[in-house]
This record gives C-alpha cells, structure tokens and sequence, in this order.
C-alpha cells in the first residue's frame, strides 16, 4: 500500500498569503496524484489531478507540481474561501486508492 | 449539472446492516466508474469501494471487504453499498463519488480520481 504523508498538519497564513502544501509518497507514483479541498461541512472538492492539471472551474491560483514521490500544491495568493483542509490521493498503484492525512490552512 | 445525492445512513448496532444507495443525475450514468470514500468523525479521508462502469470490476479496502458489497444498477441510474457486520470503525460519513474521465463510446478515458462528490450519508454504529 503506497503512504502519503503531507505537511505540515496545520499551516497558519493571513489572505494574501502564498501556501505551499507537501505531499511525499511512500514509493514512485510517477504524475498520479491528485489534490482535494474540503472546507467545514461540504464534501470534497478535486482541485488538481496527474499532479499539476487543474480541474474544471478551479481558479488560476491553484497550482501542482512533482513527480515520483514529492509533490506540492501551491495556492499563490490566499482568499478568504482558501481556508480549509486540503488532501492528497494517489491512483498509481491500487486497491488501494490512497489519501494523505490531510493539511489544515487556517487563518493566522 | 450532475448531482450524487446518497440516502440510507443511520444509527445501528454492532454487527447490525445497512443499504446505502446513490441516486444520480445531470450524466450518463452507465458511462462511468463510482466509488465510495468515507470519512470518520474529525478525521481524514479513506477510499472504500470501485465499480467500473458496467459493474464487471469490483474492489474493496482491505478494511470492509468480505463484510460490504458494491453494486449498481445503470438502468435506475443508482449506486448502492449493502453493509453487513459492522462495527463501531465503520462510523463515517459515507460519500459516493464519480470518477474523472469516462468508459462510453467505445473507449475509456476514466481516471481514479474523484471529480464529482454527492452531499453524504452518516452512518453512526454504537449499541
């Protein structure tokens, strides 16, 4: 089973802020890795997959980069609406799909 | 617009059983592969179940599988998850969600990533 482990666990900003967020993967999953945004109460939200393709609708400011096994999510200028807990989730090798343990981006 | 919306949650017993099921619209339902995802009280989130679009792949987490049975019918456009034996780690807010991509057309472009999430359903097992 291929680990994700992000950090840090909590990342404490102001808006306007630039959030850099790690994923590492426990062995080589080449592009295969995709990041969530979950804010309090709504379900998860893809934001990026293959490591650096956005999704549809999602804003400019959201960026990925990496490959093998170190990736990291870049929100450049933070909105007030950026704060949440964002995941990483890997599809390289499975079952099983795999998600990192999560990155809370609170307000400072 | 597509639309997940999951039903069936609720409180039961140990080793008691519950049917969740997930109506979708806004899509071509048979198109594509849906899976489960859970998320427990306060904590992060786990993948448990994938069914291809025909329902002809089937895979489970190690941690439900021989106890939860994935299922789907294309023609009803719904999803469903029959629990058996359950226990108190299987409390969670349970979401169906489709993948990135799809297998119509002949060919299948699907990727395992979760481009589209229904709202939840919490199932709660405690005596």
């Amino acid at each position: 089973e291929i680990v994700l482990t992000q950090s840090p666990a909590t990342l404490s900003l102001s808006p306007g802020d630039r959030a850099t967020l790690s994923c590492r993967a426990s062995q080589s999953i080449r592009s295969y890795l995709a990041w969530y945004q979950q804010r309090p109460g709504q379900a998860p939200r893809l934001l990026i997959y293959d490591a650096s393709n956005r999704a549809t609708g999602i804003p400019a400011r959201f960026s990925g980069s990496g490959s093998g096994t170190d990736f990291t999510l870049t929100i450049s200028t933070l909105e007030p609406e950026d704060f949440a807990v964002y995941y990483c989730q890997q599809r390289s090798n499975w079952p099983p799909l795999t998600f990192g343990g999560g990155t809370k981006v609170e307000m400072k | 617009e597509v639309q997940l919306v999951e039903s069936g949650g609720g409180l039961v017993k140990p080793g008691g059983s519950l049917r969740l099921s997930c109506a979708a619209s806004g899509f071509t339902f048979s198109y594509y592969n849906m899976n489960w995802v859970r998320q427990a009280p306060g904590k992060g989130l786990e993948w448990v179940s994938s069914i291809s679009s025909s329902g002809s792949s089937i895979y489970y987490a190690d941690s439900v599988k021989g106890r939860f049975t994935i299922s789907r019918d294309n023609a009803k456009n719904s999803l469903y998850f029959q629990m058996n034996s359950l226990r108190a780690e299987d409390t969670a807010v349970y979401y169906c969600a489709r993948e990135l991509g799809d297998c119509g057309g002949g060919s299948c472009s699907s990727a395992e990533y979760f481009q589209h999430w229904g709202q939840g359903t919490l199932v709660s097992v405690s005596s």
